[in-house]
């Protein structure tokens, strides 16, 4: 069967970096996605990755190792707008995007 | 740009009544998708549409019903609710299946069955 896990919940304080893993058993591979979602709010695109190594996006990176079933989402200078869920999706061999159950951040002052 | 409409918001329904859910883009996107989200679970894809006039069945699509008759519209029925249809439903759009597919999604449709 396909799957994604991603810890349940974490906390951080702000202005501190936090790391966010997600690993993967999926038929195929099509790329990695992050997505953030705030309480109550729809899902927002935060990365893709589909080649091995380190995408950077402002205070954002996503990591990727495809031959380790492995990616990271790395959150640096925290924030308190950060609290929120991220979601880790991996598109597989039918460019279906399986979700997993997202990550819970809470960030503290 | 609206982006992604969803309505209504918020439904609560009874055992065995129907409903639709009504999904707007104005991106002009080709795939459209219909998400439920559930406590502790990941998206699962109910039915998705990689056009006008096209629908085909997701993970979960039991229970649901999809048409597409407009490019910018994807319709979510729902014939006989059941309790375990209680869930939050996203609806997405995506320009492609390419290797680069981001979704963007609406805001979310909570419904209630009792």
């Amino acid at each position: 069967g396909q799957n994604i896990d991603q810890p349940t919940e974490m906390t951080a304080t702000e202005g501190a970096i936090v790391q966010i893993n997600c690993t993967y058993q999926t038929s195929g591979f099509n790329g990695l996605f992050w997505y953030q979602q705030h309480a109550g709010e729809a899902p927002t695109f935060l990365s893709y990755n589909v080649l091995d190594g380190l995408e950077e996006k402002g205070r954002f990176s996503s990591f990727l190792s495809r031959s380790k079933g492995y990616s990271y989402l790395l959150l640096k200078e925290l924030q308190m707008k950060d609290s929120a869920s991220y979601l880790c999706a991996v598109m597989d061999s039918n460019y279906q995007l399986i979700w997993g159950a997202g990550t819970k951040l809470i960030i503290k002052p | 740009n609206a982006g992604v409409t969803q309505t209504p918001k918020f439904r609560v329904l009874k055992t065995g009544q129907s409903m639709t859910l009504l999904c707007a883009q104005d991106m002009n996107h080709e795939y459209m998708y219909w998400y439920r989200q559930d406590p502790g679970m990941g998206l699962r894809l109910i039915h998705y549409s990689v056009g006008e006039g096209t629908t085909a069945k997701g993970e979960v699509p039991d229970g649901y019903n999809v048409s597409r008759l407009k490019k910018q519209n994807f319709l979510l029925g729902l014939e006989s609710a059941a309790p375990s249809q209680t869930s939050v439903y996203f609806c997405a759009s995506s320009t492609g299946t390419g290797a680069y597919n981001e979704q963007f999604f609406g805001p979310g449709t909570r419904l209630t069955v009792l």
